[in-house]
């Protein structure tokens, strides 16, 4: 079993949807939680991190189920240039090195 | 403020030749990050370097060299090029410890092909 696993989709959606991404973790001892954004051909950047209690930034919001080991990332009214790849990216310790990325879920808005 | 640099973006490589990937950063990050991302795939690690002088291997560390004689830069060595190792290359770089954030910074890439 993969230690971090997405849907690679893709999804494509139309303008102004809501779009939700779930991504499961296999390490208990998982601590820290972030979702990066990659256009393609490009390099990762960092899009939120997760907390337990859930955040939201502007049309994103990201929850965290540790019991069931997995997080989520809501896109509302969705925009074209929302088109990316979302890779989500689990820290085992915090402060450490070992960052796992999950392969990325592809999303698609279309006009 | 540069961030991170790689050099070069692009480059062939025939079978059995060696090359440097050159990674600098200007953040005084003391972590730095070599991942390779194969098309379709998640970044998988190949070095990481905590310091100047300390460096350690990743999840596919095979076919690599890494040094770390400097805090800005972080070369990445492929001895023998196989067709295995045609892929992107990142760079990255954050804090260590508690200045940690998560956040990665990462640098363009570098498309190796080796022929």
């Amino acid at each position: 079993r993969k230690e971090v696993e997405q849907d690679p989709g893709p999804f494509n959606v139309p303008e102004g949807a809501t779009v939700a991404f779930n991504c499961t973790y296999s390490n208990s001892a998982s601590q820290s939680f972030f979702w990066y954004r990659q256009d393609c051909r490009k390099e990762p950047k960092l899009l939120m991190s997760v907390y337990s209690s859930g955040n939201e930034d502007g049309r994103f919001t990201a929850q965290l189920n540790r019991a069931s080991q997995y997080i989520s990332l809501l896109i509302r009214d969705s925009k074209l240039s929302d088109s990316a790849t979302y890779l989500c990216v689990v820290n085992i310790r915090s402060g450490t090195y070992k960052y796992i990325f999950g392969t990325g879920t592809r999303l698609k808005v279309l006009a | 403020n540069a961030g991170v640099t790689q050099t070069p973006k692009f480059r062939i490589l025939k079978i059995g030749q060696s090359m440097t990937l050159q990674c600098a950063q200007d953040m005084n990050h003391n972590y730095m990050y070599w991942y390779r991302q194969d098309p379709g795939m998640g970044l998988k690690l190949i070095y990481y370097s905590v310091g100047a002088g300390i460096t350690d291997k990743g999840e596919v560390p095979n076919g690599y060299n890494v040094s770390r004689s400097t805090t800005e830069d972080f070369p990445l060595r492929l001895e023998l090029a196989a067709p295995s190792q045609t892929s992107v290359y990142f760079c990255a770089s954050s804090y260590g410890g508690s200045k940690n954030t998560g956040e990665l910074f990462f640098g363009e890439g570098s498309r190796l092909t080796v022929l």
